[in-house]
C-alpha cells in the first residue's frame, strides 16, 4: 500500500531564505509524485508533479522538487521564499496501478518578514 | 472561468439530519472525487467517480453516499451525520480518470453537533 510521510508539520522561515519541505513515500511499485499547495481558505492547487524522466522537476512560483528513488523521497525546495509563499503544502503519491492519490498530512510554511 | 464549485461553504447541523453537499465542475472532466481534511491527517479520499454512473469507494467511505447522474455534478450525501464527520470537505475533478492533475473546490466546513 502507498503512504506518504511529511516529516515537518510546520516550517518557519524568514523572507528571502531558502526552504526545503521534506516528503518520503512508501510503495511497492512505481509511483507518480505530486506537491500541492493550499493557500488560506482555498482549495489545493497543483504545484508540480513527477511522472517519469528527469528527477528534478520544476513547478510554479519558483518551486522545484527532486525525486530520489533510493531514498524514496520527493523533497520540495525554493531558493528564496516570499511572504506570499505562506501556505500549507501537501505531498501526494499514486501507485502507477491505482487511481487514487494518497496525501501526506501537510507542512505549514510560515514565511516571516 | 474554469472552476469547481461547492455549496455550502459552511454548514452546521445536528446528528442524524440528512444533508447534501453539492459539487459542480464546468470543465467537462471525467474524474471527480471527494476528500475530507482533518488536522494532522491530511486529505483522505471518501469516494471517487470515473464517469457518469461510475462511482467507487475511497479510503474512508463509511457514512457517506455519492451519485454521478450527470458529468458535471457529484453530490456528497450524509444520510445520518454523526459528530465524527465534522470536517473540512473538498470536491475535486480531473480531465483524466487517473486524477493526475486535480482541480479543487474551495471547501465545505461541516460541523455536526
Amino acid at each position: 500500500a502507498q503512504s506518504v510521510t511529511q516529516l515537518d508539520s510546520q516550517v518557519p522561515v524568514f523572507e528571502e531564505a531558502p526552504v526545503e519541505l521534506r516528503c518520503n513515500y512508501s510503495s511497492s511499485v512505481s509511483v507518480y509524485l505530486f506537491w500541492y499547495v493550499q493557500y488560506p481558505n482555498q482549495g489545493l492547487q497543483l504545484l508540480l508533479k513527477y511522472l517519469s524522466g528527469s528527477t528534478l522537476v520544476k513547478g510554479i512560483n519558483g518551486f522545484e522538487a527532486e525525486f530520489n528513488k533510493s531514498q524514496t523521497s520527493f523533497h520540495l525546495r525554493k531558493p528564496s521564499v516570499h511572504i506570499s509563499d505562506t501556505a500549507e503544502y501537501f505531498c501526494a503519491v499514486r501507485d502507477t496501478g491505482r487511481r487514487a492519490l494518497t496525501f501526506g498530512s501537510g507542512t505549514r510554511l510560515q514565511v516571516q518578514p | 472561468e474554469a472552476q469547481v464549485t461547492q455549496n455550502p461553504r459552511y454548514l452546521i447541523t445536528v446528528t442524524g439530519k440528512k444533508l447534501t453537499v453539492t459539487c459542480s465542475q464546468n470543465m467537462n472532466h471525467e474524474y471527480m472525487s471527494w476528500y475530507r481534511q482533518d488536522p494532522g491527517l491530511g486529505l483522505r479520499q471518501i469516494y471517487y467517480s470515473m464517469n457518469v454512473e461510475v462511482t467507487d469507494k475511497g479510503d474512508v467511505p463509511e457514512g457517506y453516499k455519492v451519485s454521478r447522474k450527470e458529468k458535471r455534478n457529484f453530490p456528497l450525501i450524509l444520510e445520518s451525520p454523526s459528530p465524527n464527520q465534522t470536517s473540512l470537505y473538498f470536491c475535486a475533478s480531473s480531465v483524466r480518470v487517473d486524477g493526475e492533475k486535480l482541480f479543487f473546490g474551495s471547501g465545505t466546513q461541516l460541523s455536526v453537533l
